[in-house]
């Protein structure tokens, strides 16, 4: 079972930031959080990830809490294209079981 | 770099029939995992292999098995072939270590009639 709560869908206004929430209050000290989206049914998209501190790259941010019980995906201008399905994943530190859940329907609208 | 290719795209058996599905890793990468992607049970880890060996299975009967070559491709193959196992089946590949960083090939769509 995924050990991640997220919403089932969210919209967004094209070039406004994209906040998309992630639940993880029972990750182990150990284990990452992973973001992936995919779109369309093709293949899912690397994001980013983290263990404890934020983390930026050319594609998004990544907020991690404090406590590591939640985190958030931030997309700083979406544009249509980011429309897709974006995952959550808790990833232990052996372990290359991804749990997928259900994930975030993110529209950006026009 | 060449992306997590996968051959064929797309797929259609009948009932009782076997398929094989064929993944080719990122270069270099060692670590080959397989998913099932269907609209009801979502994504669902197979198995993934390592060094041609296999390193995690997932909750899937036997009639689900795969394989890794010396040069890292990897295949699955189902057999005996039920309506239910209609579904994308994905790939992704990572580096030696269990903590790198999975890439997704871009699937194989099977339908079985």
């Amino acid at each position: 079972d995924a050990k991640t709560t997220q919403p089932t869908s969210m919209d967004c206004a094209e070039g406004r930031a994209a906040n998309l929430p992630c639940n993880h209050s029972t990750i182990s000290g150990n284990e990452y959080v992973y973001w992936y989206r995919q779109i369309h049914s093709q293949g899912p998209q690397y994001i980013i990830h983290g263990l404890k501190n934020n983390e930026t790259n050319e594609m998004a941010s990544l907020i991690i809490t404090e406590d590591r019980k939640s985190s958030t995906l931030i997309l700083p201008h979406a544009t249509l294209r980011d429309t897709a399905v974006y995952y959550c994943i808790v990833r232990g530190y052996n372990n290359n079981d991804m749990r997928f859940g259900a994930g975030t329907r993110l529209t950006v609208k026009p | 770099k060449a992306g997590v290719t996968q051959t064929p795209r797309y797929l259609i058996k009948t009932r009782g029939q076997q398929v094989t599905l064929s993944c080719s890793p990122i270069s270099g990468h060692r670590s080959v995992s397989w998913y099932q992607q269907t609209p009801g049970q979502g994504l669902q880890f197979l198995f993934e292999y390592f060094s041609e060996t296999q390193r995690n299975k997932g909750n899937f009967p036997g009639r689900f098995s795969g394989r890794q070559f010396s040069n890292s491709r990897s295949e699955m193959n189902v057999s005996t072939l039920e309506l239910g196992d209609s579904a994308l089946y994905l790939c992704a590949s990572g580096l030696a270590g269990s903590q790198e960083t999975q890439y997704f090939g871009p699937g194989t769509r099977l339908l079985v009639l």
